[in-house]
């Protein structure tokens, strides 16, 4: 089983559309969660922390279930510039080692 | 915002030659800094840990001897990949940060 699971997609939106990418995690002693965007031949960028509260950014939404080991995003009134690879990850201990999942591609069309 | 940079952004090599990436942290210090590797259409993979003055801690899997990681100086890791093989070509990043880490451009390295 891998460490983080991510549906691989692609998800093909319309513009305005909301959608939601689930992960899940093997190692129940992870103790910071991230979503990271990559867009194609570029390096990850930091899209927001995740909280066991849950926290939002503008049209952006994370949420933890520590117990079931599962984060999700949320992202309402898709555009075109979303259209990107989302990237779950998990700090592997309490270092800033990161586990990656294989990502989840968005793809938002007019 | 915390910057990390990476030379040179692209690099063709003929196979058996050996390729340096330099990884900077451009306005902060950084006692650890991480390099990874992704494959087209796979995810990144931690290749090592870059530890300044001392050595590097490797992935199950990664050899040592063939990705030498040298990290000199708070804001310097680099890595070579000694007598690069075609199989090496891929995209390398690293990162660098106190908590939230920063990923470099990442370096796009091809072996003919």
């Amino acid at each position: 089983r891998k460490e983080v699971e991510q549906d691989p997609g692609p998800f093909n939106v319309p513009e305005g559309a909301t959608v939601a990418f689930n992960c899940t995690y093997s190692n129940s002693a992870s103790q910071s969660f991230f979503w990271y965007r990559q867009d194609c031949r570029k390096e990850p960028k930091l899209l927001m922390s995740v909280y066991s509260s849950g926290n939002e950014d503008g049209r952006f939404t994370a949420q933890l279930n520590r117990a079931s080991q599962y984060i999700s995003l949320l992202i309402r009134d898709s555009k075109l510039s979303d259209s990107a690879t989302y990237l779950c990850v998990v700090n592997r201990n309490a270092g800033n080692m990161l586990t990656f999942g294989g990502g989840t591609r968005l793809m938002v069309k007019p | 915002g915390a910057v990390v940079s990476q030379h040179p952004s692209r690099v063709i090599c003929k196979s058996g030659t050996s390729v340096k990436i330099e990884c900077r942290s451009l306005d902060f210090q950084a006692t650890t800094m991480f390099w990874y590797r992704q494959f087209p259409k796979q995810s990144l993979m931690l290749m090592a840990t870059s530890n300044e003055g001392s050595k590097a801690t490797y992935e199950q899997g990664v050899e040592k001897d063939k990705f030498l990681i040298n990290h000199a100086s708070l804001t310097l890791s680099t890595l070579t990949v000694t007598s690069a093989h075609p199989e090496d070509s891929s995209f390398y990043i690293c990162s660098a940060g106190r908590g939230t880490q920063y990923f470099g451009p990442g370096t796009r390295l091809l072996v003919l």
